[in-house]
């Protein structure tokens, strides 16, 4: 059974950079026929997909957040990471990472494996 | 990017009900559209992908339909356990969007 497990600060100051790892077990981040990716949601609202990273390391963003984040991926620790740097406080949130299933048809996929979050709050 | 919207945003409804939601897309998405129950405090759960396919382990009273922009899930016989938020999600293009979510309430 995957398991995706996200870590990192529950806190940041406005204007740092947040950053988060997911931690994936019971599965290879290294699989093809998978991409991974963050996706938050602020208190109350809804889902906003952030970006993606496949093993090889290609990655892309939403445009909206294009500026700020930075995805890697690190294979040997079955790992991979997120940065958003300026935050403010509409970047708090609740922070999910997700594997997402696209077979021979990437990007077009679905999120199967789900961590349960992680809250990120911004304030000084 | 490729709005989703959903319909209702909300909705009570009583256990036994047979329950339907829409989510229609902005432009065509072909069947690149998928479904995911939400509780309070937990992380989505997929229940259909590929606008009708049912996912492992997901009971049969939930069904998905559509294709292009015009989409549904229906709950044919609601439960006391799936009083939750529905979101949609379309994968055609990237951005990956979601709906804004449908909240379904016990009556």
């Amino acid at each position: 059974q995957v398991q995706l497990q996200e870590s990192g600060p529950g806190l940041v100051k406005p204007s740092e950079t947040l950053s988060l790892t997911c931690t994936v077990s019971g599965g290879s981040i290294s699989s093809g026929s998978y991409y991974w990716s963050w996706i938050r949601q602020p208190a109350g609202k809804g889902l906003e997909w952030i970006g993606r990273i496949y093993s090889s390391g290609t990655t892309n963003y939403n445009p909206s957040l294009r500026s700020r984040v930075t995805i890697s991926v690190d294979t040997s620790k079955n790992q991979f990471s997120l940065k958003l740097s300026s935050v403010t406080a509409a970047d708090a949130a609740v922070y999910y990472c997700a594997r997402a299933y696209c077979g021979g048809d990437c990007p077009r996929g679905y999120f199967d494996y789900w961590g349960q979050g992680t809250l990120v709050t911004v304030s000084s | 990017d490729i709005q989703m919207t959903q319909s209702p945003s909300s909705l009570s409804a009583s256990v036994g009900d047979r329950v339907t939601i829409t989510c229609r897309a902005s432009q065509s998405i072909n069947s690149y559209l998928n479904w995911y129950q939400q509780k309070s405090g937990k992380a989505p759960k997929l229940l259909i992908y590929a606008a009708s396919s049912l996912q492992s382990g997901v009971p049969l009273r939930f069904s998905g339909n559509g294709s292009g922009t015009d989409f549904t899930l229906t709950i044919s016989s609601l439960q006391p356990e799936d009083f939750a938020t529905y979101y949609c999600q379309q994968s055609y293009s990237t951005p990956s969007t979601f709906g804004q979510g449908t909240k379904l309430e016990i009556k």
